[in-house]
């Protein structure tokens, strides 16, 4: 059984940095690319990042491109999103979420996790 | 343009049927989509992968009671025998190259 548990958030003031942390069990890893997706308070859900199951691809929705980096280690099942400098804009439940298919698929979100709260005040 | 358009509501009653639609943006009626529900206060949940063709994959453990279908550059998600438990957000989702989009999102509301 897939399960995909986040954890990192809090509360922290703009311009600083958190890192967000998932922790993945039930399926190969090393195999799948991963999102981040967030969903801010009342609103819908935006995609933000994915890693290709080898860690060497990656991709990021413009509004956090050169401020967030995603990483992974498939040794250990985990995969990480570092978020610097934020914006009370990036105050959004995050979650982690599969690829559905292996490989090089980077399409539809198979499964998700529960997510984690950002919250982004002074 | 990647854009997904959905309706921000739909009703319908316990028993019932109901329809709901996402609408791929112009040019784009040959994409795939897939359809994600949001339980209240909950992450979301996988449904289905809905071809351009109506032919769809669906989830784990996902009931019969959901169904998907295709026209055009619409795509719809039919929920038959409606239960209180259906409640909930329902979002599209679609990709291109290194780029992942979200419909709206529908809040349906069991009557």
């Amino acid at each position: 059984q897939v399960h995909l548990v986040e954890s990192g958030g809090g509360v922290v003031q703009p311009g600083r940095s958190l890192r967000l942390s998932c922790a993945a069990s039930g399926f190969p890893f090393g195999r799948y690319a991963m999102f981040w997706v967030r969903q801010s308070p009342g609103k819908g859900l935006e995609w933000v990042a994915l890693i290709s199951y080898g860690g060497t691809t990656k991709y990021y929705t413009d509004s956090v491109q050169g401020r967030f980096t995603l990483s992974r280690d498939n040794s250990n099942n985990m995969l990480y999103l570092q978020m610097d400098s934020l914006r009370a804009e990036d105050t959004a439940v995050y979650y982690c979420a599969r690829d559905r298919e292996q490989g090089d698929y980077y399409g539809d979100v198979g499964y998700w996790g529960q997510g984690t709260l950002v919250a982004v005040s002074s | 343009q990647l854009v997904l358009t959905q309706s921000p509501s739909a009703s319908a009653s316990l028993g019932a049927s109901v329809k709901l639609t996402c609408s791929l943006s112009g040019g784009l009626s040959n994409y795939a989509i897939a359809w994600h529900q949001q339980l209240p206060e909950k992450g979301p949940r996988f449904l289905m992968k809905l071809n351009s063709d109506g032919s769809h994959n669906k989830g784990d453990g996902i009931p019969d009671r959901f169904s998907g279908s295709s026209s055009g550059a619409e795509r719809y998600l039919t929920i038959s025998s409606l239960q209180s438990e259906d409640e909930a957000d329902y979002y599209c989702q679609t990709w291109g190259t290194g780029l992942w989009v979200f419909g709206g999102g529908t809040k349906l509301t069991v009557l």
